[in-house]
């Protein structure tokens, strides 16, 4: 069965310091993967997501970055955090293109910039 | 591209009803409904692809209109655990890029 594993689940970071959140998912091959963005008791904010190695589609050009490394790893990257960037992050993973389906959430990141 | 939904909270008795709309200015390729408890991921919940469905399962439901532009989740005889946050996700293209509504908050009280 396929799951999905993010980490680190919580993070408390200073402002203008690096950020690295790491996702990866199992049991399943060239999967579509996404990172959202939830402020607090807001929605949930689409940032990047890439249907294939080294193929990243951006929503949010600010200063968050994405890579794929492998086939079912996904990484997402700061080198200044700002204040702004606080909020519960989310990877998620669907099914490859051309089979819509159900998007599996990982359990999340919370992170706090102070 | 961002779909719209409403309302933005909604405050129900066991065993009343509701409905959950969303909305977009282009037609859509899919719907998708989730639902969040506080602190947790999204779960889905159905999704919508054919002009004219309507789905459902147990009393949660979602209809998607003929042009393809506009869902609405209905929840009948609610209960206790049907509180939580609703999301619609929608694509416009089988881009896969899903994008969420805003929520609708659903608070079901005894």
């Amino acid at each position: 069965s396929q799951t999905i594993h993010q980490w680190p689940a919580t993070l408390v970071q200073p402002v203008g310091s690096p950020l690295s959140l790491e996702c990866t998912v199992e049991g399943t091959s060239n999967p579509n993967l996404y990172w959202y963005r939830q402020a607090a008791g807001r929605g949930l904010q689409l940032l990047f997501y890439s249907v294939g190695i080294g193929q990243i589609s951006s929503e949010v050009p600010q200063n968050l970055s994405a890579s794929r490394p492998q086939d079912r790893q996904f990484i997402l990257s700061s080198k200044k955090l700002l204040l702004s960037d606080s909020g519960f992050y989310l990877c998620a993973w669907s099914e490859p293109q051309g089979r819509t389906g159900e998007l599996f959430f990982g359990e999340g990141s919370r992170l706090t910039v102070l | 591209q961002q779909p719209v939904q409403s309302p933005q909270a909604v405050i129900l008795r066991e065993g009343e009803d509701a409905v959950i709309n969303c909305s977009s200015s282009k037609a859509l390729y899919s719907v998708h409904w989730y639902r969040q408890k506080h602190g947790e991921a999204p779960v889905f919940l159905m999704i919508l692809l054919k002009g004219g469905e309507q789905k459902g399962h147990d009393k949660i439901s979602a209809s998607f209109n003929e042009k393809k532009q506009q869902s609405s989740l209905y929840l009948t005889a609610s209960q206790l655990s049907y509180s939580g946050t609703y999301f619609c996700g929608t694509e416009i293209g089988e881009n896969n890029d899903m994008r969420f509504g805003a929520g609708t908050r659903l608070t079901v009280k005894p």
